[in-house]
């Protein structure tokens, strides 16, 4: 059963990189087919998606925060890491680690993360 | 601002149906898969439906998803006090990758 656990500062500081860990237990990142997303969620606010991360280690971002996104996986640890640069307030959220962890799900994200909250605020 | 649009909010009296829909386009629900999540406060997204209308191991039958052309919906019948939650459609978009819903809150009157 696949587990996911986030975590990272709770405070960051405007203009700051935002930086958080996702670590997964009963499955390894590198499984074939599995494509590792985050996704955050404002206070009172909806769901956005803000990229994957697959298990070959390639990546695709949302096109309204590529150019301040950055995943990546570390294999030795089985953890993944997101890390946000120049954030502002607009940025404070809930941050959630996903996964669609049954073979025969095609698409839908059916492992969550309990998520981690995040403030930018100085 | 999401691409794909549910209604705000749906309510109805308990044992009753409700049914949420998402409207999109040919980018993304007319040509890729959907799916549904339930949402209560303070906790995780829950997946509810994936591929359009396949329900995970322990989700109930009274819930059902159906799409037609650019459009998907959730039905909800049997309503129950602990249907109470936000719900959110999910698409793969051509253009923008993985795209959520506005959100739906159903209340049960």
């Amino acid at each position: 059963q696949v587990h996911l656990q986030e975590s990272g500062p709770g405070l960051v500081k405007p203009s700051q990189t935002l930086s958080l860990t996702c670590n997964v237990s009963g499955a390894s990142i590198s499984s074939a087919g599995h494509y590792w997303s985050w996704i955050r969620q404002p206070p009172g606010k909806g769901l956005e998606w803000i990229g994957y991360v697959s298990y070959s280690g390639s990546t695709h971002y949302n096109p309204s925060l590529k150019s301040r996104v950055t995943m990546s996986e570390d294999t030795s640890e089985n953890q993944l890491s997101l890390r946000l640069s120049s954030v502002t307030a607009a940025d404070s959220a809930v941050y959630y680690c996903a996964v669609g962890a049954t073979w025969y799900i095609n698409y839908g994200m059916d492992v969550w993360g309990q998520g981690t909250t995040v403030t930018v605020s100085s | 601002q999401s691409v794909l649009t549910q209604p705000p909010s749906v309510s109805a009296a308990p044992g009753q149906k409700v049914a949420i829909s998402c409207s999109g386009s040919t980018s993304n629900i007319g040509n890729n898969y959907v799916s549904w999540y339930q949402q209560f406060p303070g906790t995780a997204p829950q997946l509810l439906i994936y591929d359009n209308n396949k329900r995970p191991s322990g989700i109930p039958d009274r819930f059902s998803g159906s799409k037609s052309g650019a459009s998907a919906t959730l039905d909800i019948t049997g309503l129950q006090t602990g249907d109470e939650a936000d719900y959110y459609c999910a698409a793969w978009d051509n253009s923008l990758g993985n795209v959520f819903g506005t959100g739906t809150k159903v209340t049960v009157l």
